[in-house]
């Protein structure tokens, strides 16, 4: 089955300063690739999502780049700001098969 | 629309009591599923439905789980007996299709078992 692994565990940026996590994946058959930022005591939300069709996609100050030939794909955030402070989850999926997440990165955003 | 509701928000039991969870899914969702969040295992998968079918239930614990979905527009998980290491918070979460598509969370379901 997939497993994705997700680094680094936590992650601290000074206010401004760009972040970027990083995630791996097993199943070279994936190919939806979402990304859920949990803030403390709510539910995980989507921030972003790329398909395997595309390498990278970008939304205001949030990126998504995929390599599939290396199963990677990375979230990039630029201009911190300090309501980016969360957990981000980054999760793989293909059909015929469930979403499984990473363990999550917790950022934190320093003023 | 409301998005996934979940019920209840925060429940407090005693060990070997049951607890029941539950939850609807966005009108229209065929699928449906069940996660639980610790801080030491992350968000495990529990078990998901597809168009009310049990697809996967690799992830339900032990026999003291048990998940149903009677329709399109509701699903419980049960536990019996409840134990300490249950408490989590429990979320539901639904989506259009099984796979490839984003999935919607409920607020999830605070439980404690003391």
């Amino acid at each position: 089955g997939e497993n994705v692994e997700q680094h680094p565990s936590t992650l601290s940026v000074q206010e401004g300063d760009s972040a970027v996590i990083k995630c791996t994946y097993s199943d070279s058959a994936s190919n939806y690739f979402p990304w859920y930022k949990q803030e403390l005591g709510k539910r995980p939300q989507l921030i972003i999502d790329i398909r395997s069709n595309v390498g990278e996609k970008k939304d205001q100050r949030i990126a998504v780049t995929l390599n599939k030939t290396a199963k990677h794909f990375s979230l990039h955030i630029t201009e911190t700001q300090p309501e980016d402070s969360a957990v981000y989850f980054c999760a793989a999926s293909r059909e015929g098969q469930n979403f499984v997440f990473g363990p999550g990165t917790r950022l934190s955003v320093l003023p | 629309d409301a998005g996934v509701i979940q019920s209840p928000r925060h429940e407090v039991t005693e060990m070997g009591q049951e607890v029941t969870l539950r939850c609807k899914p966005i009108s229209g969702h065929n699928s449906l599923f069940w996660y639980r969040q610790t801080m030491m295992r992350g968000l495990e998968l529990l078990i998901y439905f597809n168009n009310n079918v049990p697809i996967d239930d690799s992830g339900m614990p032990e026999d003291r789980f048990s998940a149903k979905m009677p329709n399109a527009s509701f699903s419980t998980l049960k536990i019996q007996p409840s134990e300490p290491r249950d408490s989590a918070v429990y979320f539901c979460a639904s989506s259009p299709t099984s796979t490839g598509n984003t999935i919607y969370f409920g607020e999830g379901s605070w439980l404690t078992v003391v």
